[in-house]
């Protein structure tokens, strides 16, 4: 069964620096999501893109994200500045096409590790 | 608004008992309800879901039942056994925002099915 593949697994960084969270959706999906979840607590929804657009993003998802799909396979989020409250594990999600009849396959995630 | 309330936060089971998540919402404009899977190490997994314009979903242990009056649903799961063990949440979203995809996650409950 196709999958979602992130990588790293898991990522460890100093506050202030850059990261780059990676991910290759499956291969036929139009649809891509970033969600996030804070050790212990709930999966948060940050930002969704399709056509080369962000179509949607949360209050979470400040000037310091950015998202790109920089080819025809991967798409990323880059947090340009970290904090501390940025540790979290960092999921990718993808669809076929738009609407609740398409549901989200996710992948296994990130864990970044702000020091 | 835009909160759901799962509960309990975990949860212990009998193998052969049944489990049950519940959960509230106050957002009227949420028209899809998921409940997702989640094993230590992964994402999430959609395991079943239901719209408001039926009461229940049954798909082999897995069942939804749907309050909308109340606003609440539920995920009961029959015959519990230890494979079941996992953090599940649910969700909602709204076809006006997202496109249905923006989902909004339950805190999540850990159930642990006991042999």
């Amino acid at each position: 069964e196709p999958e979602v593949t992130q990588t790293p697994s898991h990522q460890v960084t100093q506050m202030g620096q850059e990261v780059i969270l990676r991910c290759v959706p499956i291969s036929n999906h139009l649809y891509f999501y970033w969600y996030r979840q804070i050790l212990g607590q709930k999966v948060e929804f940050l930002v969704s893109f399709y056509n080369n657009e962000i179509s949607e993003k949360s209050e979470i998802f400040d000037d310091q994200f950015s998202v790109e799909r920089p080819d025809g396979s991967n798409f990323t989020l880059k947090i340009r500045s970290t904090k501390l409250e940025d540790s979290a594990m960092y999921f990718c999600a993808s669809s076929s096409y738009t609407g609740t009849n398409s549901p989200l396959h996710f992948g296994n995630g990130t864990r970044l590790t702000v020091t | 608004q835009q909160q759901v309330k799962q509960s309990p936060q975990s949860l212990i089971v009998q193998k052969g008992g049944i489990s049950i998540i519940n959960c509230a919402y106050e957002n009227t404009a949420f028209d899809y309800f998921p409940w997702y899977q989640q094993f230590p190490g992964k994402g999430p997994a959609l395991l079943i879901a239901i719209r408001p314009d039926v009461s229940e979903k049954k798909e082999g242990r897995f069942t939804i039942s749907f309050n909308k009056s109340a606003k609440q649903f539920s995920l009961h799961i029959m015959d519990s056994q230890p494979g079941d063990s996992a953090t599940y949440f649910c969700a909602a979203s709204s076809i006006l925002t997202g496109g249905g995809n923006k989902l909004t996650f339950g805190t999540g409950t850990q159930l642990k099915v006991e042999l």
